[in-house]
């Protein structure tokens, strides 16, 4: 267990809907990833929260926003899904030094119909 | 700008036998690597790291890795494969300039296959 919590574990939904996935990391951890994982693109960075602050961003569309909370908690948003958007969304935690690894949560997935 | 190549998207190995994974880094600055393992309908887990402090990295489940600067590689091997290990393997580098713990940056991972 690596102690990064998402939910919901499995999601389905129509194109053009909105969703959040949501993300707890692991307790003392400051910073939040969060990655798509899709067959044909592998694993993809999207966006990094450091103690609430955006850090940076990778390949997220403008359809997608992120947020981390006070209590370092993050949400990931998606909206006016597309079928391409179907994937495995993990998000992962860490303390923020430059050599800590990352912990992955179990991912949510993601089908767009 | 940082990444990594995995030779080889897929390995098949006996059981008992040498489980050797490729993993080539690019990087204008000194890196840390990792290796991580995924197993089906989980998320990532952390196999071993490499932060500068010794070149062959040992991690769990019997794995080890060994830093060559020269070759710029960081395979991961394992002396004898077990059923246990088919799963997919992941390496990933990050550069040493950061203060704070930038993005990991993934290669495209090696499918290890075990059989009897």
């Amino acid at each position: 267990d690596s102690g990064v919590t998402q939910t919901p574990k499995h999601l389905i939904t129509a194109t053009g809907q909105r969703v959040t996935l949501r993300c707890s990391p692991r307790s003392g951890d400051l910073s939040v990833y969060w990655y798509q994982q899709s067959l044909d693109q592998g694993l993809q960075f999207l966006i990094q929260y450091y103690n609430g602050e955006e850090r940076a961003k990778g390949n997220i569309l403008e359809r997608f926003s992120a947020q981390q909370f006070p209590d370092l908690h993050s949400e990931l948003n998606l909206s006016s899904l597309e079928l391409g958007d179907s994937a495995l969304y993990f998000c992962a935690s860490s303390v923020g030094q430059p050599n800590s690894p990352l912990h992955f949560g179990n991912g949510t997935r993601l089908t767009v119909t | 700008a940082q990444s990594v190549t995995q030779l080889g998207s897929h390995v098949s190995v006996s059981e008992g036998a040498l489980v050797l994974l490729r993993c080539n880094y690019s990087s204008s600055v000194p890196p840390y690597l990792f290796w991580y393992v995924q197993y089906p309908n989980q998320g990532l887990q952390l196999l071993l790291k490499y932060t500068s402090a010794a070149t062959l990295v040992k991690g769990i489940n019997g794995f080890e890795a060994e830093f060559k600067k020269s070759e710029t590689s960081f395979h991961l091997t394992k002396p004898s494969a077990h059923m246990s290990d088919a799963a997919e393997y992941f390496c990933a580098v990050r550069s040493m300039n950061t203060g704070t713990a930038s993005k990991l940056t993934f290669g495209t991972g090696t499918r290890l296959q075990v059989t009897l």
